[in-house]
């Protein structure tokens, strides 16, 4: 299985871009890498997740290394409400396999 | 659309009683998931299920057992309940593994006195 990476916590000031990082260096060719995030008392939701190439949705972007072991969540201008923990994780695409393991996730904290 | 559902949202039981975590879908997913998140300790998976019929083991599959006879359903049993397993229960379900986005439910708060 794939050991996942990622910083304990980061801080960030309102209106700036954060980029929170991953390491998942033992990825497999057939996993796509998931980012979720949870805000207090709820469950995780969706960010975005990408194979090979970049990423960007209504919420963020995501750049993914070329070699795969690592990738950048990018919120492009913080807000208060992206005040949550951020999990990343790989997240096999074939067959039997299926099994979605994350980090141990990055706290992110923004200050107004 | 419910999208995840799980049930109980709360329970509190004794050491050494049985008891079983609900998680039901609506979205036609195959593939389910059980977490148990833990403070500093992030997500970890218990079990998945990558189809009716079909479990596999997490990175934390001690203690308890996992069942999905419907497609919609993914059952999660404790058998005898210790302490240890205090935490709070996700469980979460994509429709076609790593391709598309997980759902997660809203959480199942067990304590174990």
């Amino acid at each position: 299985d794939a050991k996942t990476t990622q910083p304990n916590s980061m801080e960030s000031n309102e209106e700036e871009p954060v980029h929170l990082p991953c390491n998942h260096s033992t990825i497999s060719g057939t996993d796509y890498i998931h980012w979720y995030r949870q805000l207090p008392s709820q469950g995780p939701e969706y960010v975005i997740h990408g194979l090979t190439s970049n990423v960007n949705n209504r919420m963020a972007s995501l750049a993914i290394a070329e070699d795969r072991k690592s990738s950048t969540l990018i919120l492009h201008r913080a807000t208060l409400r992206d005040a949550a923990v951020y999990y990343c994780g790989p997240h096999n695409y074939g067959g039997s396999q299926g099994n979605l393991i994350f980090g141990k996730g990055t706290k992110l904290s923004v200050k107004p | 659309n419910a999208g995840v559902t799980q049930t109980p949202k709360f329970r509190v039981l004794k050491t050494g009683q049985s008891m079983t975590l609900l998680c039901a879908q609506d979205m036609n997913h195959e593939y389910m998931y059980w977490y148990r998140q833990d403070p500093g300790m992030g997500l970890r998976l218990i079990h998945y299920s990558v189809g009716e019929g079909t479990t596999a083991k997490g990175e934390v599959p001690d203690g308890y057992n996992v069942s999905r006879l419907k497609k919609q359903n993914f059952l999660l049993g404790l058998e005898s309940a210790a302490p240890s397993q205090t935490s709070v229960y996700f469980c979460a379900s994509t429709r076609t593994g790593g391709y598309t986005e997980a759902f997660f439910g809203q959480g199942t708060r067990l304590t174990v006195v």
